[in-house]
């Protein structure tokens, strides 16, 4: 079962900011957030993934709500290649080593 | 990053029939690798999770005997379909986790194979 729930479909505005939400209630303390999407007749691509404190690269920037019950995942600038759906994910020791991947939010981006 | 590398990205088989896809991890060492089903409009399934050395561990559902896995290098996983159906064509995605790191790290996919059975 996935731990994560996430909205099924957002859209943005080209080179306009997105704020993917996710929550996670039932958030370990040792469990990490991860975030990765998926591009049309593609295997999922790494974004970003944080525990406690807010993370940037350069993909995107990870805002981690402080009690850990929520995350959003921030793209600065959307384009239209980040048109994908994203999946936020928990890593917890209960799963061992996998990635349970939910529904997701499908990220629409209009020129 | 780490690239993982997934072949053949398209096949089309005869019912009845095996199919293996590949699943490599070019410039790292895997000692677990998963492999997902994922079909039209749907999340990604987990189907098993395979360790280097060992017999994988399937999820409730998946056929073992139908899908072998074989993780026999730190580097290679492969998936057998085997005497394939209509109803097995999908899009069959693999994941590797680098050696001897924990829960703060990333998976790395492969491109997915897409499998269609006639």
């Amino acid at each position: 079962d996935a731990k994560t729930t996430q909205p099924n479909s957002m859209e943005s505005n080209e080179e306009e900011p997105v704020h993917l939400p996710c929550n996670h209630s039932t958030i370990s303390g040792t469990d990490y957030i991860h975030w990765y999407r998926q591009l049309p007749s593609q295997g999922p691509e790494y974004v970003i993934h944080g525990l406690t404190s807010n993370v940037n690269n350069r993909m995107a920037s990870l805002a981690i709500a402080e009690d850990r019950k929520s995350s959003t995942l921030i793209l600065h600038r959307a384009t239209l290649r980040d048109a994908a759906v994203y999946y936020c994910i928990l890593r917890d020791d209960n799963y061992g080593q996998n990635f349970v991947f939910g529904p997701g939010t499908r990220l629409s981006v209009l020129p | 990053g780490a690239v993982v590398s997934q072949h053949p990205s398209r096949v089309i088989c005869k019912s009845g029939t095996s199919v293996k896809i590949e699943c490599r991890s070019l410039d790292f060492q895997a000692t677990t690798m998963f492999w997902y089903r994922q079909f039209p409009k749907q999340s990604l399934m987990l189907m098993a999770t395979s360790n280097e050395g060992s017999k994988a561990t399937y999820e409730q559902g998946v056929e073992k005997d139908k899908f072998l896995i074989n993780h026999a290098s730190l580097t290679l996983s492969t998936l057998t379909v085997t005497s394939a159906h209509p109803e097995d064509s999908s899009f069959y995605i693999c994941s590797a986790i680098q050696l001897g790191q924990g829960m703060n790290t990333e998976a790395f996919f492969g491109q997915g194979t897409r499998l269609t059975v006639v």
